[in-house]
């Protein structure tokens, strides 16, 4: 499975979009890209994922470059809930393994 | 519609002790995982289990153990506990082996003394 890579943390204002980077560079043909969030002391919510398309969900859009190398979750309008820890995740389809990063915290401030 | 559920929720344990999780996934799943997460870290892989067979191992040593039983339950046993085991163990589950994604519970926190 890839690695990811994102930024340790980011701020964003209530109600702006929050847009979260990730770089899955080594990423191959037949991976899955997935984003989860992790709210203190819960189990990590999962948000949307894709494999080469844009996704868009009632949570968030997903945009994928179309090299693949890089992708974007992007959150409409940032509410103070969701304050979180995100991460970004490679794995192939019917992979068993899933690997997590370090993830990015997001902090949304009044 | 219950979502993936763990017991129990908190745990206390002294080391040499043995411990075991239990895991009952969301409606419709056949497939669970379990992670270890460290204070502050990512959830780490441990194994998975799909039709009562461990599929693939993490890096982790033989001193843990699980079990998938019939209706898609499932155990984590942890044996000769270290005060390196505390850590919050997280059950996700999902349907097949295609691309459909994990749930989480919310874990069960275990601390050893």
């Amino acid at each position: 499975d890839a690695k990811t890579t994102q930024p340790p943390s980011m701020d964003c204002a209530e109600g702006r979009a929050a847009n979260l980077p990730c770089n899955h560079s080594t990423i191959s043909g037949n991976e899955y890209v997935y984003w989860y969030r992790q709210i203190h002391s819960q189990g990590p919510q999962y948000i949307i994922h894709g494999l080469k398309n844009n996704e868009t969900n009632e949570m968030a859009s997903l945009i994928i470059t179309e090299d693949r190398k890089s992708s974007t979750l992007i959150l409409p309008h940032a509410t103070l809930r969701d304050t979180a820890v995100y991460y970004c995740i490679v794995r192939v389809t019917g992979g068993f393994k899933t690997i997590f990063g370090a993830g990015t915290r997001l902090f949304v401030k009044a | 519609d219950a979502g993936v559920t763990q017991s129990p929720t908190h745990l206390i344990k002294t080391r040499g002790q043995q411990v075991t999780l239990r895991c009952s996934p969301k409606s419709g799943h056949d497939t669970v995982s379990w992670y270890q997460q460290a204070l502050g870290q990512g959830p780490q892989f441990i194994f998975q289990y799909y039709e009562e067979e461990e599929r693939q191992r993490g890096n982790f040593p033989d001193r843990f153990s699980g079990h998938q039983f019939p209706n898609y339950s499932s155990e984590l046993n942890v044996n000769a506990l270290l005060l390196g085991d505390s850590a919050l163990y997280l059950c996700a589950s999902s349907r097949g082996q295609n691309n459909q994604p994990q749930h989480f519970g919310d874990g069960t926190r275990l601390s050893i003394l």
